[in-house]
């Protein structure tokens, strides 16, 4: 079965400090996508990145970036020189292309703080 | 503007009363989702949709409903049944879920039952 594991509950960092979320899943599919998710204090969630199981190239956009390892099943997400603005819920998700359901698995999230 | 709508926002209703949530998209996606979220434990699926007229239980579906009758719409039922309905509930929809499409989100219904 399917899971996502955020074991960071809640982390507070000072602004400018870098940060990094850390994401380990479990599939037995061999195709299989990964995605990060933002939810700010509004409650919607916001689109950050989808990876698929065949593209382990780091992914860097601004100040965010990704590191894929599928060697320790970990989709790891870092910001760098984090701001006021970053402070929110981030949510890992997997979904699996095979005969396995079609919707998304979330990790509980970790709910990042940034005092300035 | 295109997007996914969730009405209402907020909604209180005593015990053993069944509700329903909204859910409506105008982004002309085949696949629609329902999630649940507890402070703490992320957010769980409860039903989606790939097509008009099917849809599947996700890990938490008793004590609720779905239809499925037009391709813009998702009506979740929150029945007596369901023992702690009190939660913030995510519609979401997607425009290709077999090659991993991303899910477009709603802003969310929060139920509380009194």
């Amino acid at each position: 079965a399917q899971k996502v594991t955020q074991a960071q509950t809640e982390i507070s960092v000072v602004e400018k400090e870098d940060v990094t979320l850390d994401c380990v899943y479990e599939t037995r599919d061999t195709t299989y996508y990964l995605f990060w998710y933002k939810q700010p204090p509004s409650g919607e969630l916001v689109f950050l990145i989808r990876r698929n199981s065949f593209d382990e190239q780091n992914e860097i956009s601004g100040r965010y970036s990704w590191n894929f390892q599928k060697s320790t099943s970990s989709f790891n997400f870092t910001i760098t020189a984090s701001q006021v603005v970053d402070s929110a819920v981030y949510f890992c998700a997997l979904s699996e292309a095979g005969t396995g359901r079609r919707a998304l698995t979330f990790g509980s999230g970790t709910r990042l703080q940034v005092q300035p | 503007d295109g997007g996914i709508t969730q009405s209402p926002k907020y909604l209180f209703r005593k015990e053993g009363q069944n509700v329903t949530l909204s859910c409506e998209q105008n982004l002309n996606h085949d696949a629609m989702y329902w999630y649940r979220q507890d402070p703490g434990q992320g957010l769980r699926l409860i039903y989606y949709s790939q097509i008009v007229n099917d849809f599947q239980k996700g890990d938490i579906a008793e004590g609720y409903s779905v239809s499925r009758e037009k391709k813009e719409s998702f009506p979740l039922t929150v029945t007596s049944a369901q023992k702690n309905p009190t939660a913030f509930y995510l519609c979401a929809s997607s425009t290709d879920n077999y090659r991993g499409g991303e899910l477009f989100f709603g802003e969310g219904s929060r139920l509380t039952v009194l």
